[in-house]
């Protein structure tokens, strides 16, 4: 049974760099599918960030694409989150998730952390 | 603002139906047969209950269906139980650069 647990600080200072771990037990990251993070700011909806494919090839949503690299390390079976330049408007609960192919279908995801941008 | 609209909230008896939408665009819900939806309780992680419009994963009740017509993707749940309370959106994939898109979610009461 594939199982995902997001690890990183829970605090973040305006302008620094959120930085988060996704650990994936139970599957191989190097193996097919995507492995994408999302994010749900408090009482709002789910926001697609970004996946990342082995090759690697990475796809980010437009509106945070110039902030947000994602990349992988097969030899841990982990994937990472950086989101540079934060403010608040970056606080929310972010989950990884492993993405069944670019069409919005995530499954499952991580119990996700809940990161708060603030000085 | 979310690019695929959903109710804010709906409500159903216990063992009564409901249906919650989920309408977009031609260029995501209605070109695509890449519809989502996920069920969310209280500080839990999104669960996947329905994929491809109205396929179910393995282990989901058949109590959930999903169908679409036009732009307007929709999720029923019939014979309602009380552990169905919860919040639940939709995701579709795009032709725009933004490529995955999700709906507000919707907060479902049982009452």
């Amino acid at each position: 049974q594939v199982q995902l647990q997001e690890s990183g600080p829970g605090l973040v200072k305006p302008s620094e760099t959120l930085s988060l771990t996704c650990t994936v037990s139970g599957d191989s990251i190097s193996y097919s599918y995507y492995w994408g993070w999302i994010r749900q700011p408090p009482g709002k909806g789910l926001e697609w960030i970004g996946s990342i494919y082995l090759g690697p090839s990475t796809y980010y949503n437009p509106s945070l694409k110039s902030r947000v690299t994602i990349s992988v390390d097969t030899s841990k079976n982990q994937f990472s989150l950086k989101l540079n330049s934060v403010t608040a408007a970056d606080t929310a609960v972010y989950y990884c998730a492993r993405d069944m192919g670019l069409e919005g279908r995530f499954d499952p995801w991580g119990r996700g952390t809940l990161v708060t941008v603030s000085s | 603002q979310s690019a695929l609209t959903q109710p804010a909230s709906v409500s159903g008896s216990r063992g009564q139906s409901i249906t919650i939408s989920c309408t977009g665009t031609s260029s995501d819900v209605g070109g695509y047969n890449y519809v989502s939806w996920y069920q969310q309780h209280p500080g839990k992680a999104p669960k996947l209950i329905i994929y491809n419009v109205s396929n179910r994963p393995s282990g989901v009740s058949n109590r959930f269906s999903g169908s679409k017509s036009g732009n307007t993707a929709s999720l029923t749940i019939s014979g309602l139980q009380a552990e169905d309370e919860g919040d639940y959106s939709c995701s579709s994939y795009t032709s725009s650069s933004t490529l995955v898109v999700f709906g507000g979610g919707t907060k479902l009461i049982v009452l």
